[in-house]
């Protein structure tokens, strides 16, 4: 079956440390995003990719990075600059506008 | 700054009854009109999408755009408990397809 798969699902980070939370899709969708939720916030955007080899920056960015080599792979680096990352980390893909996000079941990041 | 605007609840609605939720947009250009349901601890699914004024119904769900007052709605007919969760509206930002989320309206379907 066709989906977004994020992993791992629960990660503990310690002070200064850089953590990847993984991100891979096989629909076959051109456009994937990142999203950050915390109690009450709703969703922000991170960062989003239309396209393999370029990306652009959500309302968030800061404190983050992103690479997008492969159309199937969208991976996030929370760098240390991050100094509050403890949140609900959301991975989406679409095809395109009219079809809404395909989201995976997330990554619960935790500051130790 | 972009907004997407719900009240944030919570709605309690008896079992059976018509559950009604509001939100608003800031942004006049925006096309693409979204519902999504979340459930405590999981990822948002989507229910509902709409792109032109007026209504669209899909089973129990009924969603409501108006343009000119910059307002979507969503309807749930003869409520569950099961419905009970937080309903997220979106809006396409009109770049790289990205969507705008309100804070989502917390949902309570009492028996």
């Amino acid at each position: 079956d066709g989906g977004i798969t994020q992993s791992p699902k629960y990660l503990f980070r310690k002070e200064g440390q850089n953590v990847t939370l993984s991100c891979e899709q096989n629909l076959n969708h051109d456009a994937m995003y990142w999203y950050r939720q915390d109690p009450g916030q709703g969703l922000r955007l991170i960062y989003y990719s239309q396209i393999v080899n370029d990306f652009q920056k959500g309302d968030i960015a800061e404190g983050y990075s992103v690479s997008r080599e492969k159309k199937e792979s969208f991976p996030l680096t929370v760098t240390s600059a991050q100094k509050n990352p403890t949140a609900f980390y959301l991975c989406a893909s679409t095809p395109g506008q009219v079809y809404g996000y395909t989201f995976g079941s997330g990554t619960r990041l935790t500051v130790v | 700054q972009k907004e997407v605007e719900q009240n944030s609840g919570p709605l309690s609605v008896p079992e059976g009854a018509i559950a009604s939720l509001n939100c608003t947009y800031s942004d006049r250009g925006s096309q693409s009109f979204f519902w999504y349901r979340q459930y405590s601890g999981k990822s948002p699914e989507l229910i509902m999408s709409i792109y032109s004024n007026g209504d669209k119904e899909d089973g129990r769900f009924t969603a409501q755009l108006n343009k000119a007052s910059q307002y979507v709605s969503l309807l749930i007919r003869d409520s569950q408990p099961s419905d009970s969760a937080t309903y997220l509206c979106a809006v396409n930002m009109g770049t790289g397809y990205a969507l705008n989320f309100g804070k989502g309206t917390s949902l309570l379907v009492t028996p």
